[in-house]
């Protein structure tokens, strides 16, 4: 069976402070990853999706970057983090192909920016 | 653009009461799916349903019905004989026929099930 993992569970950083969260997939192979964010109280936000290997899109235009450099993983990344980065992050995947196919997300990231 | 509205914020029942989340959709693809997901306190989402733009048949998985209708561009959830376990956000989500761009989700409904 597909299983995802996330990590850290919790963070806790300065601002302008760099940023590496990590997102793994198991028991697929080209899936399509994703990474949301939900803010205190809102809805989840998509900021990047990858298709594929070096493949990024962006949703959102920020201090963020996310890569992707082997098939089954997926990073986000900022060099310095700002107040309004804090909030839940969670990585999703998908089978390969359009978007008729259910995301199936990992356990999140608890990012907090003191 | 897409935008999914989920006007009730929080709903509060009383465990064994019916209680019906609401979610209305807007997009102008003739090719979209719709999704309910779970959010309990532990926080990871919990896939729950997806239904196509061709397919306007209701749906019930045991206490969980859905009611898919394109003339109000509505696809909203009711839960059946609450239960406490039942607290949690729930969301509603749709994306386009095409590609692989994700979902957009609406801000979520925290359904308080109250013993």
């Amino acid at each position: 069976s597909q299983t995802i993992h996330q990590w850290p569970a919790t963070l806790v950083q300065p601002v302008g402070s760099p940023l590496s969260l990590e997102c793994t997939v198991e028991g697929t192979s080209n899936p399509n990853l994703y990474w949301y964010r939900q803010a205190a109280g809102r809805g989840l936000q998509l900021l990047f999706y990858s298709v594929g290997i070096g493949q990024i899109s962006s949703e959102v235009p920020q201090n963020l970057s996310a890569s992707r450099p082997q098939d089954r993983q997926f990073i986000l990344s900022s060099k310095k983090l700002l107040l309004s980065d804090s909030g839940f992050y969670l990585c999703a995947w998908s089978v390969i192909g359009r978007n008729n196919q259910p995301q199936h997300f990992g356990d999140g990231t608890r990012l907090s920016i003191l | 653009a897409q935008k999914v509205t989920q006007a009730q914020t929080e709903i509060s029942v009383v465990e064994k009461e019916d209680v019906t989340l609401d979610c209305v959709y807007e997009t102008r693809d003739t090719t979209y799916y719709l999704f309910w997901y779970k959010q309990p306190p532990s926080g990871e989402l919990v896939f729950l349903i997806r239904r196509n733009s061709f397919d306007e048949q209701n749906e019930i998985s045991g206490r969980y019905s859905w009611n898919f209708q394109k003339s109000t561009s509505s696809f909203n959830f009711t839960i059946t004989a609450s239960q406490v376990v039942d607290s949690a956000v729930y969301f509603c989500a749709l994306s386009s026929g095409g590609g692989a761009d994700g979902l957009t989700f609406g801000k979520g409904t925290h359904l308080i099930i109250q013993p």
